[in-house]
């Protein structure tokens, strides 16, 4: 159950496009098309943004958007804004029939 | 609107047990798997436990296994965790998440979540 593997930190200028990757194994992100994405204030509850890899819940803008690409999945976040500036995390279900979390990526709008 | 409120979090020593609950409400308690997360000051979102829909399969990390115990109470719409011998490496913040998909077994993702309860475990 090794954590996920995200990039500790991604910056961006208001208006541009990021993407955070997510590495995993065949176990889980390769495994599975149940890959999520988190986005998190710190002292917050976190916010699911994408699940099953690129579903968005209703009420998520249309600016997050989910893929992947065999062990790795990203979040793509267009037209940034300063509120975007958060903690974002991935998960994924493994073989194990567990949940594993990535390591957290902090986005900064600069 | 769903809403999910933990309590039970505290200072307590190493070996000893705490149990959390998660009390929910806003949505149909019985058709969701139900997850706690955690997180250890200044790190990142650990995945701790899931119990399903119905109670009958309950599922944990490796970290935790052995140790903590995930249930839930269709009468009073709480879900609860059991932790016992508790280490320093327990000290964290504590969510409480619904799983996203009716009827799951297992968990897949978690679509909405509580604030959290904070355990400190030290001597």
């Amino acid at each position: 159950q090794s954590a996920l593997t995200q990039p500790a930190s991604v910056s961006g200028s208001p208006g541009q496009s990021i993407t955070i990757s997510c590495t995993g194994t065949s176990s889980d992100i390769g495994h599975y098309n149940s890959v999520s994405w988190y986005q998190h204030y710190p002292g917050r509850a976190p916010k699911l943004l994408i699940f099953d890899v690129t579903n968005r819940p209703s009420g998520i803008s249309s600016r997050f958007s989910g893929s992947k690409s065999g062990n790795t999945a990203s979040l793509t976040i267009s037209g940034l804004l300063t509120e975007d500036e958060a903690d974002y995390y991935c998960s994924s279900y493994t073989t194990d029939t567990t949940l594993v979390f990535g390591t957290g990526t902090r986005l900064t709008v600069l | 609107q769903v809403q999910l409120v933990e309590s039970g979090g505290g200072v307590v020593q190493p070996g000893a047990s705490l149990r959390l609950s998660c009390a929910a409400s806003g949505f149909t308690f019985t058709n969701y798997a139900m997850h706690w997360v955690r997180q250890a000051p200044g790190k990142g979102l650990e995945w701790v436990a899931v119990i399903s829909y119905d109670g009958s399969h309950q599922f944990y990390a490796d970290s935790v296994k052995g140790r903590f115990s995930i249930s839930r109470d269709t009468s009073t719409q709480t879900v609860s965790l059991q932790m016992n011998s508790l280490k320093s490496e327990d000290t964290a913040l504590y969510f409480c998440a619904k799983d996203g998909r009716v009827g799951s077994t297992t968990g897949r993702s978690a679509d909405h979540w509580g604030q959290g309860t904070l355990v400190t475990v030290s001597s």
